[in-house]
C-alpha cells in the first residue's frame, strides 16, 4: 500500500515565525502536491513537484515555498507564518506520467496564533 | 479561470437507501474525473476515477457516471451504510499532473 505521511498532525505557531511542514511517500512517486483545505473551498492547490529539485506553482503560491531535494521528500515552507494560513495542510503523490490518481496523507492542521 | 463544483453541500441519506451525489465540471477539455471520500480526521482516499472515453465506472457498491454533453459527474452509492458518512469530492485534471477539486458534499447516514 501507498503510505504518504506528514510530520505532524497538529501544530501551533505564532505569527511570524518560519513553519516546516513534511511529507514523506514511499512509492517513488514521481509527483508530489501539497494543499491547503478551507471549509467550504475544498482542496486548493499551493505547489507540485513533478522531479527532484523542480518546483511548479499551484494556485495559491503566495506565502509558500516548497523543497524537495530528495524523491521520496516534499516540503512546506511558511517563511513568515500569518493568521491567515490557519488551515489544514494536506500532502499528495502520485506516479507515472500523465494524469491518475493522487494518494495523500493524513493532513496537518496548523493555528497561527 | 476553470472551476469544478458540487451541486450540494450537504446531503442527508437514511441508511440502506442509494446515495447519488452531484458535481458540475467547466473544462470540457478534461479527460479524467475522480471521487475522493474524507472521513473526519483524515485525508482523502481514492473511491473511483473514469476517463471521458466512458459514461460509467463501477466499482464495489459505487457507479460513477459521466455526462459530457451537460459536463456532469455523480457518484451513486448503493445501499448506504453508516461508514459512508463522509465529505465526498469530485476531481478533474487541471492540466499536467494536477487535479482541481470541488468543494465538497458532506454526506450524514440516519440511522
Amino acid at each position: 500500500d501507498v503510505k504518504v505521511t506528514q510530520s505532524s498532525r497538529y501544530l501551533v505557531k505564532r505569527t511570524g515565525e518560519k513553519v516546516f511542514l513534511e511529507c514523506v511517500q514511499d512509492m517513488d512517486h514521481e509527483n508530489m502536491f501539497w494543499y491547503r483545505q478551507d471549509p467550504g473551498l475544498g482542496l486548493r492547490l499551493i505547489y507540485f513537484s513533478y522531479d527532484v529539485k523542480m518546483k511548479e506553482k499551484g494556485d495559491i503560491p503566495e506565502g509558500y515555498s516548497v523543497s524537495r531535494e530528495k524523491k521520496e521528500r516534499f516540503s512546506l515552507i511558511l517563511e513568515s507564518a500569518s493568521t491567515n494560513q490557519t488551515s489544514m495542510y494536506l500532502c499528495a503523490s502520485s506516479g507515472l506520467a500523465g494524469v491518475n490518481e493522487q494518494f495523500f496523507g493524513p493532513g496537518t492542521r496548523l493555528t497561527v496564533l | 479561470g476553470e472551476s469544478v463544483g458540487l451541486h450540494l453541500p450537504t446531503l442527508s441519506v437514511q441508511e440502506g437507501d442509494n446515495s447519488i451525489i452531484n458535481c458540475a465540471y467547466s473544462n470540457s477539455a478534461s479527460d479524467y474525473f475522480i471521487w475522493y471520500k474524507q472521513e473526519s480526521g483524515k485525508g482523502p482516499q481514492f473511491i473511483i476515477d473514469i476517463r471521458s472515453n466512458m459514461d460509467k465506472r463501477q466499482g464495489q457498491r459505487v457507479t460513477v457516471l459521466l455526462n459530457k454533453t451537460v459536463k456532469h459527474l455523480s457518484l451513486q452509492i448503493a445501499a448506504t451504510q453508516p461508514g459512508d458518512s463522509a465529505v465526498y469530492f469530485c476531481a478533474e485534471n487541471g492540466g499536467d499532473y494536477k487535479l482541481s477539486f470541488g468543494a465538497g458534499t458532506t454526506v450524514t447516514v440516519r440511522a
